[in-house]
């Protein structure tokens, strides 16, 4: 098993491009999220799914969207990068929620937006 | 403000110390997780804790869960170089919906 894989692994961006960041495992699970991860702050949920065609929102999820058409595969959208996306993103899955069972984290997409 | 502070913020100490690492909150948890991070990859789990007052052992690990819910604690004993990372713990509390939140991390560096 591959587990969770992310890609890129970098990534630099100009305000306002957009992009798509890859999320894909093949553990069979259905709970997959999507993290930033800040100096100083934790991580933070931006949005997570709890089945193929059911996504909601966590906790920062302002500029970012996602669709879930598959159980494998998760992406995050930016549709107009800002300098405030910065950061280090992570996404993760497990076979039900956090609370549950072992939540997997993939290695992380680092991005910079200029 | 976090909602899971965590104490201390930078702790460095010398091989075969121990040390304990704090998480606290003022809100009510229904579980809460304990994760080591190492540079350049993602968290990994330790430990889930769900029962007021429950302990957990991982051989020189020991991780508590208080009885009102609201706090943790992880006490490594006779720490090695090898424990160095970032130590995060998070949790599920109702009144933010049960979505998982973190606290900002504990670094830990073992010197040998």
């Amino acid at each position: 098993n591959a587990g969770v894989t992310q890609t890129p692994k970098f990534q630099v961006l100009k305000t306002g491009q957009s992009m798509t960041l890859q999320c894909a495992q093949d553990m069979n699970h259905e709970y997959m999220s999507w993290y930033r991860q800040d100096p100083g702050m934790g991580l933070r949920l931006i949005h997570y799914s709890v089945g193929a065609g059911i996504t909601d929102q966590g906790e920062v999820p302002n500029g970012y969207n996602v669709s879930r058409s598959t159980t494998e595969d998760f992406p995050l959208r930016l549709l107009s990068a800002a300098p405030s996306q910065t950061s280090v993103y992570f996404c993760a899955s497990s076979y039900t929620g956090p609370r549950t069972d072992t939540q997997y984290f993939g290695p992380g997409t680092r991005l910079t937006v200029l | 403000t976090q909602l899971l502070e965590q104490s201390p913020q930078f702790l460095s100490i010398q091989e075969g110390e121990n040390l304990t690492v704090y998480c606290n909150s003022s809100s009510v948890f229904s579980s809460l997780q304990w994760y080591r991070q190492e540079p350049g990859e993602g968290p990994v789990l330790l430990v889930t804790v769900v029962t007021g007052g429950e302990v957990k052992k991982l051989k020189r690990l020991t991780f508590q869960f208080g009885d009102a819910r609201k706090d943790s604690s992880l006490h490594i004993t006779a720490a090695q170089p090898g424990d160095t990372g970032l130590y995060l713990c998070a949790g599920e509390a109702m009144e933010y919906g049960n979505k998982l939140v973190f606290g900002a991390g504990t670094i830990l560096r073992v010197k040998s």
